[in-house]
């Protein structure tokens, strides 16, 4: 049972243009979403997160959105750089707790 | 900003053997230090938490007595996958949280350590 889904396996998106990463989760006990970078052969970074009780978190070129009634939340990247070409995993943190569930990832890449 | 590495970067080994995977963190303290599993195209999927000084926390499903998990101390985590089989031929990666941080939610990944069992 995938309790968080990233149904798009790979986006390819023009250098410039917005990319829109997206996620869904299956239950309400995660009090925090983040996103991270992976690249291959390394480990993921941490990119951006939200708190479940909030709707926007924005740093730089990256914003996250979530939509609690919906149990979505998405990674929007503008303007999107070749650099920004990896795989994206979302992740939720299971409430009181350090564990994290992630999704399977989606490839994005941009093209120059 | 946090550094955790791995050792070794990728490992080949026969069938029956053990492998000892080593997860440090570089420039901080981690009392909390947690496996992860990667299949290929899938997510990564949490083995094992482990505490520094204490027995590690195991996900179900995860064996217990074949993937030992050594903390002991708080730079340093070791998985052991004993006997292992083609099966177990994974991307194993550990992340440390830590332990000064106010950071309540990050943890620092490591590159990932690469296991083909044959």
């Amino acid at each position: 049972d995938q309790q968080v889904k990233q149904n798009s396996p790979s986006l390819s998106v023009q250098e410039g243009r917005i990319s829109i990463l997206n996620c869904d989760y299956t239950n309400s006990m995660f009090d925090y979403f983040l996103w991270y970078k992976k690249y291959p052969a390394e480990g993921p970074t941490f990119l951006i997160s939200i708190s479940s009780i909030k709707d926007k978190n924005e740093d730089g070129r990256f914003t996250v959105f979530l939509n609690k009634s919906a149990k979505h939340l998405s990674l929007h990247i503008v303007p999107s750089q070749p650099g920004d070409s990896a795989v994206y995993f979302c992740a939720a943190r299971v409430s009181g707790t350090y564990k994290y569930i992630f999704g399977t990832g989606t490839r994005l890449k941009v093209l120059a | 900003g946090a550094v955790v590495s791995q050792h070794p970067s990728w490992v080949i080994c026969k069938s029956g053997t053990s492998v000892k995977i080593e997860c440090r963190s570089l420039d901080f303290q981690a009392t909390t230090m947690f496996w992860y599993r990667q299949f290929p195209k899938q997510s990564l999927m949490l083995m094992a938490t482990s505490n520094e000084g204490s027995k590690a926390t195991y996900e179900q499903g995860v064996e217990k007595d074949k993937f030992l998990i050594n903390h002991a101390s708080l730079t340093l985590s070791t998985l052991t996958v004993t006997s292992a089989h083609p099966e177990d031929s994974s991307f194993y990666i550990c992340s440390a949280r830590d332990t000064g941080t106010s950071l309540i939610y990050e943890q620092y990944f490591g590159p990932g350590t690469r296991l083909t069992v044959t």
